[in-house]
């Protein structure tokens, strides 16, 4: 079945570093693919989203691409906030619109 | 415009009881889907629902049972609760099942507590 491998956390960062969180995916044809992000106790907010590949999805200062040779969608920002600090989650979807969530990464910016 | 709700935003109850959650789509959105997410988690996907029929189901027990309104609202029942239903459950609204051109909007969550 469809599945979503994201990279470990929890990433602490310094403001202003590059950050980087790998996403790696397992489906057949050409899944959506998105970025969630969850701050302290609420809901998922869409981050991205990508609908085939090569696209690239972009929003707030955060990119990523859809690779389909390397089944990645790996999520990058140049230069990083404290208010970016949160749990982010790689997710796909296929057909019916069913989400697979990858496990999250917590990231914590320090000033 | 308002964005996906739900309610209540917590809920404690004890083991064997039966508990329902509520949520109300965004505006001019006709699906609703659930999810379980346990504490540390990802999201787990519990059913999907779409003119008011149950369109696509996750693997949870039959304990999980939903409903969807004629204005797209839906319940989530659960019944007989064990300790491990305690998690929290979002909702997320779409429109246009099935295209890839269409996003889940997700809700705040109710936090569900079994003791």
């Amino acid at each position: 079945g469809n599945s979503v491998t994201q990279m470990e956390g929890p990433v602490t960062l310094s403001e202003e570093a590059f950050l980087t969180i790998n996403c790696t995916y397992t489906a057949t044809g050409y899944p959506s693919l998105f970025w969630y992000v969850q701050y302290p106790g609420e809901g998922l907010q869409l981050l991205l989203k990508a609908t085939k590949a090569d696209d690239k999805g972009s929003n707030k200062g955060f990119e990523a691409t859809y690779r389909k040779e390397t089944t990645s969608f790996h999520l990058e920002k140049g230069s990083v906030q404290v208010s970016d600090s949160a749990v982010y989650f790689c997710a796909l979807s296929q057909g019916a619109q069913k989400l697979v969530f990858g496990q999250g990464t917590r990231l914590t910016i320090n000033p | 415009d308002a964005g996906v709700t739900q309610s209540p935003t917590h809920l404690i109850k004890t083991r064997g009881q039966q508990v329902t959650l509520r949520c109300s789509p965004k505006s001019g959105h006709d699906t609703v889907s659930w999810y379980q997410q346990a504490l540390g988690q990802g999201p787990q996907f519990i059913f999907q629902y779409y003119e008011e029929e149950e369109r696509q189901r996750g693997n949870f027990p039959d304990r999980f049972s939903g409903h969807q309104f004629p204005n797209y609202s839906s319940e989530l029942n659960v019944n007989a609760l064990l300790l491990g239903d305690s998690a929290l459950y979002l909702c997320a609204s779409s429109f246009i099942p099935g295209s890839k051109a269409d996003t889940q909007y997700f809700g705040p969550g109710t936090r569900l507590t079994v003791l």
